[in-house]
């Protein structure tokens, strides 16, 4: 059973820009969530996704946006990119009918901004 | 608001010892825990998840404890191996979908 994927593993922005990052969720997963890993904050979430519909968002400005295909694969956008974006992005994916599902991560997108 | 603290913060140990690491949260109202391990630069791997009614779980090497009343968890960890050196990570969950997670325990396991 293949795990969760995550495309890119790695970007280099420039402030300003704006980017998209994707994330296959295990198959019959229909649940994904998103969270930033900085040094600085740790593991912090930023949204999570059933069945196409927002259920939860974190407290992170507006430039940071999502959604989720009818196949529950998902993609996270973040637009006018800062410095303070870097960070590896995390998905994660759990079959999402109920809270007490294991969730399981990828590998990650490690997004740099010069 | 629930926080989620590990201590310590790293532990270095000679391959062969049993170790503990520690998870403490501040609200009891939880669904689960679930311990993850994770090496530099990468995702997070899937240690042992525990429900609210549970008291531990185990998966090779591997045990982890539960005690919702106290808002503690342990992860034991048996017979080191330099394999092991890796950021070990606690979350948990609560009314929301989303994980609460901790700041991290940073083992080295020397050969």
């Amino acid at each position: 059973k293949a795990g969760v994927t995550q495309t890119p593993r790695y970007l280099i922005k420039t402030r300003g820009q704006q980017v998209t990052l994707s994330c296959s969720p295990i198959s019959g997963h229909r649940s994904v969530s998103w969270y930033q890993q900085t040094p600085g904050q740790g593991l912090q979430f930023l949204f999570e996704y059933f069945s196409e519909t927002q259920r939860n968002k974190g407290n992170f400005p507006g430039r940071f946006s999502g959604r989720q295909f009818s196949n529950s694969r998902s993609e996270m956008n973040v637009s006018t990119l800062e410095l303070g974006d870097s960070a590896l992005y995390l998905c994660a994916s759990s079959p999402g009918q109920r809270l007490n599902t294991e969730a399981f991560f990828g590998q990650g997108t490690r997004l740099t901004v010069v | 608001k629930q926080e989620v603290t590990q201590i310590p913060a790293a532990l270095s140990v000679p391959e062969g010892e049993n170790l503990v690491l520690n998870c403490s949260f501040t609200d009891s109202a939880i669904y689960n825990l679930q311990w993850f391990r994770q090496d530099p630069g990468k995702g997070l791997t899937s240690l042992l998840l525990i429900q609210s009614s549970q008291r531990e779980q185990t998966s090779g090497r591997l045990n982890a404890s539960l005690d919702k009343s106290s808002g503690r968890s342990t992860l034991y960890i048996a017979a080191s191996q330099p394999g092991d050196s890796a950021t070990y990570l606690c979350a948990v969950r609560q009314g929301t979908y989303k994980y609460i997670f901790g700041t991290g325990t940073r083992l080295k396991v020397l050969a």
